[in-house]
């Protein structure tokens, strides 16, 4: 089955700073890979995401980038903010049908003001 | 407003006991799925339905039952509590476009 890897598992950023986290990928089958954010004692919310079609995505702030060929996709968040405190978990799967989507473990991201 | 909702939003359990989370779910997304979530080790996936009447086990089901009667409701069954269960549940679901959405959690502690 997928095993999707999540680092670093704690970022520590100042205001301003850009913020990185990296998953790998264990399946060449997986097509999709979105991004959750979670607050603290929130639900996670979808933030964006990327299908395999595709290098690179952004929306204002943040970007997925994916590398299909060594099985890594990342999110970039510049000019970080306060606010981008919060847990971002990472995840893969093919797109439709009955593919069950895996997870990374998380990375917990604090912007310090 | 449409999305999922689950109920209770927390809960204190006797270990032994029995308890069943709610989740419903008004977009008629064909996939849901139960998820714990604990400090360290993320979202585990502990059972899983693609569509009405059919259910898979997940990750970590032990413990764990579920029923898929229609395509709204995802019921999660602890038939006998025990204090690993303490955790956070999310219930989601998936429509075409491959996002999750994410019910709001429902916080159980197993004493």
């Amino acid at each position: 089955g997928e095993n999707v890897e999540q680092h670093p598992s704690t970022l520590s950023v100042q205001e301003g700073d850009s913020a990185v986290i990296k998953c790998t990928y264990s399946d060449s089958a997986s097509n999709y890979f979105p991004w959750y954010k979670q607050e603290l004692g929130k639900r996670p919310q979808l933030i964006i995401d990327i299908r395999s079609n595709v290098g690179e995505k952004k929306d204002q702030r943040i970007a997925v980038t994916l590398n299909k060929t060594a099985k890594h996709f990342s999110l970039h968040i510049t000019e970080t903010q306060p606010e981008d405190s919060a847990v971002y978990f990472c995840a893969a799967s093919a797109s439709g049908g009955s593919y069950i989507p895996t997870f990374g473990r998380g990375t917990s991201l604090i912007v310090h003001p | 407003t449409a999305g999922i909702t689950q109920a209770p939003t927390s809960q204190i359990l006797a270990a032994g006991r029995s308890m069943t989370l709610r989740c419903t779910q008004d977009m008629r997304h064909n996939a849901m799925y139960w998820y714990r979530q604990d400090l360290g080790l993320g979202l585990r996936l502990i059972h899983y339905s693609n569509t009405a009447g059919t259910t898979g086990k997940g990750e970590v089901p032990d413990g764990y039952s579920v029923s898929r009667a229609n395509t709204d409701d995802f019921p999660l069954t602890l038939a006998s509590a025990v204090p690993s269960q303490t955790s956070v549940y999310f219930c989601a679901s998936r429509g075409d476009r491959d996002g999750y959405t994410f019910g709001s959690g429902t916080r159980l502690t197993v004493v």
